[in-house]
């Protein structure tokens, strides 16, 4: 079993829609949850960082975090075509002494106008 | 956050030879490290970098293959040494500014033939 684990998708979705991408994990210790937007050809890009249970809210994005079930969320309102990308959960423990970051494999995400 | 250039952003070389890719940061980072991206598959930590003391190798990398230098705060090199197409992947650099959270750079697309 995989640490994280992330559906591959392709998820398609119209314009205006909301969309919910999820991550499962197994390790208990993981603390430390963020979410990153890969646009294709480039590097990924820091959307969320969240410490422990809650929601985080950043405009068009909300962040949830479940540790007692071991699965986190992020939600797009109002998708636009340019949050078409690849989105990566990545999580870490933050006890090791340069913060090892366990990704999952990344969901493509396609808004069609 | 921190601004990060990686060169050469893509190159296609022969099995057998070696390549060195360049990651620079705009700001002064303690870590820098470097992972692999392979279609399909999350991201791979290949090793930590800290400036003035030798790279740590994740399982499975080892340093004779995969060379790191760190001779400052804000630079570093990898070189994939002796390739072959199974080196073929994204290579991207990424720092932690103080939290456990990293940013990439735009990554160096590796084709090996």
């Amino acid at each position: 079993q995989k640490e994280v684990e992330q559906d591959p998708g392709p998820l398609s979705v119209p314009e205006g829609a909301i969309v919910s991408l999820n991550c499962t994990y197994s390790n208990s210790a993981f603390q430390y949850f963020m979410w990153y937007r890969q646009y294709s050809r480039k590097g990924p890009e820091l959307l969320m960082y969240t410490y422990s249970s809650g929601n985080k809210e950043d405009g068009r994005f909300t962040a949830q975090v479940d540790k007692s079930s071991k699965y986190i969320s992020l939600f797009i309102r109002d998708s636009q075509p340019s949050d078409s990308a690849t989105y990566l959960c990545a999580m870490s423990d933050g006890t090791r002494g340069y913060q090892k970051v366990t990704f999952g494999t990344g969901t493509k995400l396609q808004v069609i106008p | 956050s921190a601004v990060i250039s990686q060169k050469p952003s893509r190159d296609i070389c022969q099995r057998g030879t070696s390549l060195t890719i360049q990651c620079q940061v705009d700001s002064q980072v303690t870590m820098m490290f470097w992972y692999r991206q392979q279609p399909g598959q999350s991201l791979t930590l290949i090793a930590t970098a800290n400036q003035g003391s030798e790279a740590t190798y994740e399982s499975g990398f080892v340093i004779d293959k995969f060379p790191i230098s760190r001779p400052n705060l804000t630079f570093s090199t990898l070189t994939v040494s002796n390739m072959s197409p199974e080196d073929s992947s994204i290579y991207l650099c990424s720092v932690a500014t103080g939290g456990n959270e990293q940013f990439f750079g735009p990554g160096t697309r590796l084709t090996v033939l």
